[in-house]
């Protein structure tokens, strides 16, 4: 089983629509978590930490349930520029100690 | 302004050479990581260090060698041995509890 797994989709949906992704983890002793968006071509950038309590910045929200070990990244209102890839990111901690583990990513496209 | 830059942007290898991606960053990070990443697949872990003249292995260090001389670099090698080197290779650095990782603009290898 991976440690970090996604639904790699591609994710098609018009502009203005509500798209939601998920992300399971393995390790139960996972402390942080992120997620990430990469453009084509380019590196990675930071889009938001998800906290226990779940968060929201602007349009979009993020959830952690740490029960199920599952994550969720809730897109509101979709914008063309929304188009990218979407990488679920976890930060165990331990011996694991500064090292994330990334997910492969979910293809999203928002059309007019 | 603080970043990560990395170089070259592109690079092309003979089957059976031995390549230098260079990596450095001014944000004063203990820790730097390399990862590859393949086409439709995630980050993969190829080396990472914690502190100067210090790195551990990977995920997929085969056919990898780095060092860690100075805080503010982290070269990686792609050796001959390493059989399928044509990948998008990315550096990050962060703190060591991070908050999410600084990402170089990567560098994309192709074997001719």
């Amino acid at each position: 089983r991976k440690e970090v797994e996604q639904d790699p989709g591609p994710f098609n949906v018009p502009e203005g629509a509500t798209v939601a992704f998920n992300c399971t983890y393995s390790n139960s002793a996972s402390q942080s978590f992120f997620w990430y968006r990469q453009d084509c071509r380019k590196e990675p950038k930071l889009l938001m930490s998800v906290y226990s309590s779940g968060n929201e910045d602007g349009r979009f929200t993020a959830q952690l349930n740490r029960a199920s070990q599952y994550i969720s990244l809730l897109i509101r209102d979709s914008k063309l520029s929304d188009s990218a890839t979407y990488l679920c990111v976890v930060y165990a901690g331990g011996t694991s100690y500064g090292k994330l583990t990334f997910g492969q990513g979910t293809i999203l496209t928002v059309h007019p | 302004d603080g970043g990560i830059t990395q170089s070259p942007k592109y690079l092309f290898r003979k089957e059976g050479q031995n390549v230098t991606l260079s990596c450095e960053q001014n944000l004063n990070h203990d820790a730097m990581y390399w990862y590859r990443q393949d086409p439709g697949q995630g980050l993969r872990l190829i080396y990472y260090s914690q502190i100067v003249n210090d790195f551990q292995k990977g995920d997929i260090a085969e056919g990898y060698s780095v060092s860690r001389e100075k805080k503010e670099s982290f070269p990686l090698t792609v050796t001959s041995a390493q059989k399928n080197p044509t990948a998008f290779y990315l550096c990050a650095s962060s703190n060591p509890r991070p908050n999410g990782y600084t990402f170089g603009s990567g560098t994309r290898l192709t074997v001719v």
